[in-house]
């Protein structure tokens, strides 16, 4: 089946560093991507949709100058999490929409300690 | 705006036994999607079972049944013979229409535990 993966899966950071999180399609090209965010024991957030060769839409209360979103091509999709701080910690997950069948894959997620 | 609401953040239930899960979402669109994940301690998203709206029929997945009424917004996910590799964390969710972005919207999530 489609595989989604995400690099790395597990990032530990200084408050005030920058961190790229990597999202990748494997099997298909995904025009669309989504970011969502997990805190512990609490449910996915979704944080914006990446759309491949324009800018990223971002939810309400999301920080855009924050949480940098670039879809260069239709396998990747980055997130920067700009000026950490240990507020951020979070799991971060991804997905991908296969726009042949429209399904939506998910990646296994990355977790992300600012120090 | 879609909103999803489980009101039964844990349920447990006995391994062999048959347990229901609980989800209701407030919409004003006519086509959509509903689902239900599963998210194992490796927090991995894993599709359990899909719903499309303007289908009266109830999704089947093995022994994960669904018991879906439009009218009312309810989406319930009935598991059979549970078994210990389905305790959980269970998150109903609801896929927008392609004038929404195709965006899914979460529910709080279940934990669901199953007692040998």
């Amino acid at each position: 089946g489609a595989v989604v993966s995400q690099h790395p899966s597990w990032v530990i950071c200084k408050s005030g560093t920058s961190v790229k999180i990597e999202c990748r399609s494997l099997d298909f090209q995904a025009t669309t991507m989504f970011w969502y965010r997990q805190f512990p024991k609490q449910s996915l957030m979704l944080m914006a949709t990446s759309n491949e060769g324009s800018k990223a839409t971002y939810e309400q209360g999301v920080e855009k100058d924050k949480f940098l979103i670039n879809h260069a091509s239709l396998t990747l999709s980055t997130l920067t999490v700009t000026s950490a701080h240990p507020e951020d910690s979070s799991f971060y997950i991804c997905s991908a929409r296969d726009p042949s069948t429209y399904e939506q894959y998910f990646g296994p997620g990355t977790r992300l300690t600012v120090t | 705006a879609q909103t999803v609401t489980q009101s039964q953040p844990e349920m447990s239930v006995q391994e062999a036994e048959t347990v229901t899960l609980s989800c209701t979402y407030d919409t004003s669109e006519s086509d959509y999607y509903l689902f239900w994940y599963k998210q194992p301690p490796s927090r991995q998203m894993i599709l359990v079972i899909r719903q499309e709206a303007y289908k009266q029929q109830n999704a089947t997945e093995n022994r994960f049944s669904v018991n879906f009424q439009k009218a009312a917004k309810s989406f319930s996910l009935k598991i059979s013979d549970s078994q210990l590799g389905d305790a959980a964390m269970y998150f109903c969710a609801y896929r927008t229409s392609n004038t929404g972005g195709f965006k899914t919207i979460f529910g709080a999530g279940t934990r669901l535990f199953v007692k040998a």
